[in-house]
């Protein structure tokens, strides 16, 4: 799998959007880009993924770069709630099924 | 609650004793997956299961450690002779094992163990 880079924190005001980057330069073509987030003393939570266009569910967007080496997570409106370390994944079929994580991105929330 | 469960959430337990851990995925989901995450790092995989079948291992998963899932539904992770370096938080997570569709996996609140 693809390696990738994350900040290793950052801050946001609560109600405005964090914009989570992830550099993955060496993604294949056929590898797809996940982001996970872990809230303190609790198991990850899938958050969305994505292959080649940016996707959209009800917790995030995904922005994924045209040459697809790089990517942002954005959660439009911040909440404290979603103070917790976010992980971007690139997993591709030859993984296996196996999740390879980094040390993520601790976002804090700021009231 | 329909997620992943995991038994029991805390452990404590001496050096050398043997402790177990049960996860029960969600229901209809053939795939279960451990991971290992210690203080401060991301989570490490171990090891999955498709149906009672275990597909893949961790060179982590060390002879102290054995998986099972013996009926293609919850699975229990066991390790014997336990060292300090196995305290860590010890995730579950499962998905639909459909090979047509990439698969999301979903975690449990995972099981935390202390070596003392």
């Amino acid at each position: 799998d693809a390696k990738t880079t994350q900040p290793t924190s950052m801050d946001c005001a609560e109600g405005r959007a964090a914009n989570l980057p992830c550099n993955h330069s060496t993604i294949s073509g056929n590898e797809y880009v996940y982001w996970y987030r872990q809230i303190h003393s609790q198991g990850p939570q899938y958050i969305i993924h994505g292959l080649k266009n940016n996707e959209t569910n009800e917790m995030a967007s995904l922005i994924i770069t045209e040459d697809r080496k790089s990517s942002t997570l954005i959660l439009p409106h911040a909440t404290l709630r979603d103070t917790a370390v976010y992980y971007c994944i690139v997993r591709g079929e030859t993984s296996g099924s196996r999740l390879t994580f980094g040390e993520g991105t601790q976002l804090t929330v700021n009231p | 609650d329909t997620g992943v469960s995991q038994d029991p959430r805390h452990k404590i337990t001496k050096r050398g004793q043997n402790v177990t851990f049960r996860c029960d995925p969600i229901s209809e989901h053939n795939r279960l997956y451990w991971y290992r995450q210690t203080l401060g790092q991301g989570p490490e995989f171990l090891t999955y299961f498709q149906n009672e079948a275990q597909l893949e291992k961790s060179r982590l998963l060390s002879d102290r450690f054995s998986a099972e899932r013996p009926k293609g539904s919850f699975s229990t992770l066991e390790i014997q002779r336990t060292e300090q370096g196995d305290s860590a938080m010890y995730l579950c997570a499962s998905s639909l094992g459909d090979p047509r569709v990439r698969e999301t996996q979903y975690f449990g609140p995972g099981t935390r163990l202390l070596v003392l």
